[in-house]
């Protein structure tokens, strides 16, 4: 089965110093999103990326954080710059469309944020 | 009102047990309606999509109630393989429960 790619797996940094989180969606798929999700608690929507653009965002995603897809295969998350309760599981999931039989969310494996 | 409120549990069941989740959504206008399986520290992975006329996978059904807003599923003869956190999903993958625990013992 196809797979989403999530690098690093685990990423510590210092408070305060820029991270990019990295993501490699699945080659046809055309919906992209950042969930987050504190050890212990639930999985949290951030944001969702289509056509080049942010279609959705939570309050969570506030002007720390952005997303890119500087190309034709990654998606990235930037947090600018880093707080303590940013330390966090960060997935990255894909979907081929938003017709009822492709709606399938795929997620990668996650990343591990901890900031120190 | 929260977009999605899942039974808290945690459900803690013998081997064979049936179970059941159930899952609000305070949005009347979803469309879609998805149940997720989380195991420790792992990503998501979809169980069942939740179609309106209701879907069974095995041991698992899913059924949707439009007119008092809530998906179910329910486990029959649980295995100890089924212990993990069920995630109710709606609004295309931006609406998450915050989990049901389920627990299998022996």
């Amino acid at each position: 089965e196809p797979e989403v790619t999530q690098t690093p797996s685990h990423q510590v940094t210092q408070m305060g110093q820029e991270v990019i989180l990295r993501c490699v969606p699945i080659s046809n798929h055309l919906y992209f999103y950042w969930y987050r999700q504190i050890l212990g608690q639930k999985v949290e929507f951030l944001v969702s990326f289509y056509n080049n653009e942010i279609s959705e965002k939570s309050e969570i995603f506030d002007d720390q954080f952005s997303v890119e897809r500087p190309d034709g295969s990654n998606f990235t998350l930037k947090i600018r710059s880093t707080k303590l309760e940013d330390s966090a599981m960060y997935f990255c999931a894909s979907k081929e469309s938003e017709s009822a039989t492709n709606e399938k969310l795929f997620f990668g494996s996650g990343t591990q944020l901890s900031v120190l | 009102r929260k977009e999605v409120e899942q039974d808290p549990g945690p459900f803690n069941v013998p081997e064979g047990a049936t179970v059941a989740f159930n899952c609000t959504y305070s949005n009347s206008a979803s469309q879609s309606f998805f149940w997720y399986r989380q195991d420790c520290r792992k990503e998501p992975k979809l169980l069942m999509s939740v179609y309106s006329s209701g879907n069974e996978d095995g041991r698992f059904t899913a059924q949707l109630n439009r007119a008092s807003q809530y998906i179910s599923l329910l486990i029959r003869d649980s295995k100890l393989s089924d212990s993990a956190t069920y995630l109710c999903v709606v609004k295309r993958g931006v609406g998450f429960g915050a989990g049901t625990r389920l627990t299998v013992k022996p």
